[in-house]
């Protein structure tokens, strides 16, 4: 069973607010992805991390950026979030050995409600 | 185009049926295919996965892959409401590190 955690769960907030989306997992997983998943559409990959220090843009242009200063933790940040930043968000993991290194491993979900 | 094509459903089935869950896929460079199952308000969890083409069991689920016909599958014998989800497909080319989703497919079993 994957141990990967996300933090809040649901979180409504007023637009031109800071927020920061928590993720960690205690899998020691090099990779780390976050994805923004709307009602009936596809799983859209917004960042990843290869491991420490290192973070990539997905194909999903975001205005959120990310970092990971440590292994187990990949926080997702929004400067000031917007109304059409109002999606959920996903944490997911995966880790390298072949040939299990592309099944990734996701959280529970963060549901952003930007009013 | 999409890369991968997954119907949406949502498809209604009565308890203890057959079901078979379908995605198309463009890229012949797929390799690694994978289905999630993923309930309501929860993140998607991985149920199935394979390298290739062939078939692969596990309980009352069967995966199969036909790279010929860039079509996967996904059969639920015995269908339980605890079946009712969404189901996602993915797919990634062997040394390729960003998987690509379908839309998924919701299912619902009634009892």
């Amino acid at each position: 069973e994957a141990d990967i955690y996300q933090t809040p769960r649901y979180l409504v907030i007023g637009t031109g607010k800071k927020i920061t989306l928590e993720c960690s997992q205690t899998m020691g997983h090099d990779k780390m992805y976050w994805y923004q998943q709307d009602p009936g559409m596809e799983l859209h990959l917004i960042h990843y991390s290869y491991g420490v220090n290192s973070t990539e843009k997905g194909d999903l242009s975001s205005e959120s950026t990310v970092s990971r200063i440590r292994t187990e933790h990949f926080p997702l940040t929004l400067e000031s979030a917007r109304p059409s930043h109002t999606s959920q968000y996903l944490c997911a993991s995966s880790e390298w050995v072949v040939p299990h290194r592309q099944t990734q491993y996701f959280g529970p979900g963060t549901r952003l409600l930007v009013l | 185009q999409k890369e991968v094509e997954q119907d949406p459903g949502p498809l209604s089935v009565p308890e203890g049926a057959i079901v078979s869950l379908n995605c198309t896929y463009s890229n012949s460079a797929f390799q690694y295919f994978m289905w999630y199952r993923q309930y309501s308000r929860k993140g998607p969890e991985l149920l199935m996965y394979t390298y290739s083409s062939g078939n692969k069991e596990d309980g009352r689920f069967t995966a199969q892959v036909d790279k010929s016909s860039k079509y996967i599958s996904l059969f639920i014998r015995d269908s339980q409401p605890s079946d009712s989800a969404t189901y996602l497909c993915a797919m990634v080319p062997e040394y390729g590190n960003k998987l690509v989703f379908g839309a998924g497919t919701i299912l619902r079993v009634k009892s």
